[in-house]
């Protein structure tokens, strides 16, 4: 079974400080996806990336940005947290060639900024 | 602009009763359209549609697309407690490209 791994359940920051979010995905998958879900917003895509190195914008990539330097990886940054990025995260990845073409989650990351 | 929308929001039904849930999109360059349902963590697949009028089904759960009308439905028969769950729909588009997922709908099956 394909495994997505994010390398935190909870996490609490204060406001203004440099926050990493790690993903870690064991089948050599092309797509990586990064979501945040608030109450009444279902999910929300930041940025996505279809191959190494490579990145785009998502819905509301403001205040975030993405590193993806091996295929397994796929990190968020919040350069300076604040209040407003308090929510759940989560991860994706998806194999693109072969026509599978499911999301698989990881287990989420509830962040709070405070 | 992309969009995915889902109803009703919420529902609260009694155990045994059959619930239809909704989602419609418009999307540009569609592909598939996934159902998840989503408990306490990460959202778990539940069905892949690419073509209209042909049903999926896994036990007490069915779902079916239409791509003419541009909308999908989730049903469940016979809902148990175990059945209540957020269900995320989501539409994949053929580019290498995003996957948009509707607000959810939020499932409360009581006893």
């Amino acid at each position: 079974d394909v495994k997505v791994t994010q390398s935190s359940r909870y996490l609490v920051k204060r406001t203004g400080e440099k926050v990493f979010l790690e993903c870690v995905q064991d089948m050599d998958h092309e797509n990586m996806f990064w979501y945040r879900q608030d109450p009444g917003l279902g999910l929300r895509l930041i940025y996505f990336s279809y191959d190494v190195k490579m990145k785009e914008k998502g819905d509301i990539p403001e205040g975030y940005s993405v590193s993806r330097e091996k295929k397994e990886r796929f990190s968020l940054i919040l350069e300076s947290a604040s209040t407003n990025q308090t929510s759940m995260y989560l991860c994706a990845s998806r194999r693109w060639t072969g026509g599978e073409e499911k999301l698989f989650f990881g287990s989420g990351t509830q962040l709070s900024v405070l | 602009e992309d969009k995915v929308v889902q109803s009703p929001l919420s529902l609260v039904v009694h155990e045994g009763d059959t619930v239809t849930l909704n989602c419609s999109y418009e999307v540009t360059n569609f592909r598939s359209l996934l159902w998840y349902k989503q408990e306490k963590k990460a959202p778990t697949f539940l069905f892949m549609l690419t073509s209209s009028g042909i049903e999926k089904k896994s036990g007490r759960l069915s779902s079916i697309l239409d791509k003419k009308e541009l909308f999908s439905i989730l049903n469940i028969t016979a809902t148990q407690t175990g059945d209540s769950a957020i269900y995320l729909c989501a539409v994949m588009k053929t580019s290498y490209d995003k996957v948009i997922f509707g607000p959810g709908t939020s499932l409360s099956v009581i006893p």
